[in-house]
């Protein structure tokens, strides 16, 4: 159980086109998703809190313009790279937590590996 | 703030040996401590945590963490390495600043078995 999906699992795009990333909960509903950037040989970094139904909450430093999350469903939400640049190429993780109070811990997606030629 | 810190960017082991990956943690209040593992290109798996109870947990894999409060470190601990171990490993701790369960990561320790 606890299963996140991510898609697609690599995206090639050119400079200054956007590109979205899906984020799903397959065997149950998540009302909070993170999105992560992980640079090469990095940490993560959080991006952004996302909750089902409400704005999503950035970290400081993100670009939520930039960086456009949408969390319409318990079982889905998505990233938005608007305007992609070479700098934004990047490994982009989600993950999803189970309703508050149960397990506590997060569950990952595979990950998106963006490439901006 | 909670932070978690990871002193070792890479730990070397022979398979069949013995590893301990380090962790280190500053939190207000208890902490809820989590180890995942990364291998190349993919996303993180969960091996273990410790939220309360006993100090030894054991998780996935036959990995295990020992929760020392007065040292304030959370090690991963194997008892005999294998190969597929080799991989990208995390130690986090829940930010208990926010509702929101978000986790604060170490740097990342990379763990290379040796036949």
């Amino acid at each position: 159980g606890a299963v996140v999906s991510q898609h697609p699992s690599r995206v090639i795009c050119k400079s200054g086109t956007s590109v979205k990333i899906e984020c799903r909960s397959l065997d149950f509903q998540a009302t909070t998703m993170f999105w992560y950037r992980q640079f090469p040989k990095k940490s993560l970094m959080l991006m952004a809190t996302s909750n089902e139904g409400s704005k999503a909450t950035y970290e400081q430093g993100v670009e939520k313009d930039k960086f456009l999350i949408n969390h319409a469903s318990l079982t889905l939400s998505t990233l938005t790279v608007t305007s992609a640049h070479p700098e934004d190429s990047s490994f982009y993780i989600c993950s999803a937590t189970l309703p508050s109070g149960s397990r506590n811990e997060q569950f990952f997606g595979p990950g998106t590996r963006l490439t901006v030629l | 703030a909670q932070s978690v810190a990871q002193p070792e960017d890479q730990v070397n082991v022979a398979e069949g040996n013995p590893l301990t990956v380090k962790c280190t943690y500053s939190v207000s209040g208890n902490p809820y401590l989590f180890w995942y593992v990364q291998y190349p290109n993919r996303g993180l798996q969960f091996l273990l945590k410790y939220i309360t109870g006993d100090n030894l947990v054991k998780g996935s894999y036959g990995f295990e963490a020992e929760f020392n409060k007065s040292q304030t470190s959370f090690h991963l601990k194997k008892p005999s390495a294998l190969v597929s171990d080799s991989a990208l490993y995390f130690c986090a701790v829940r930010d208990t600043d926010t509702g929101f369960q978000k986790l604060v990561f170490g740097t990342g320790t990379r763990l290379l078995v040796s036949p």
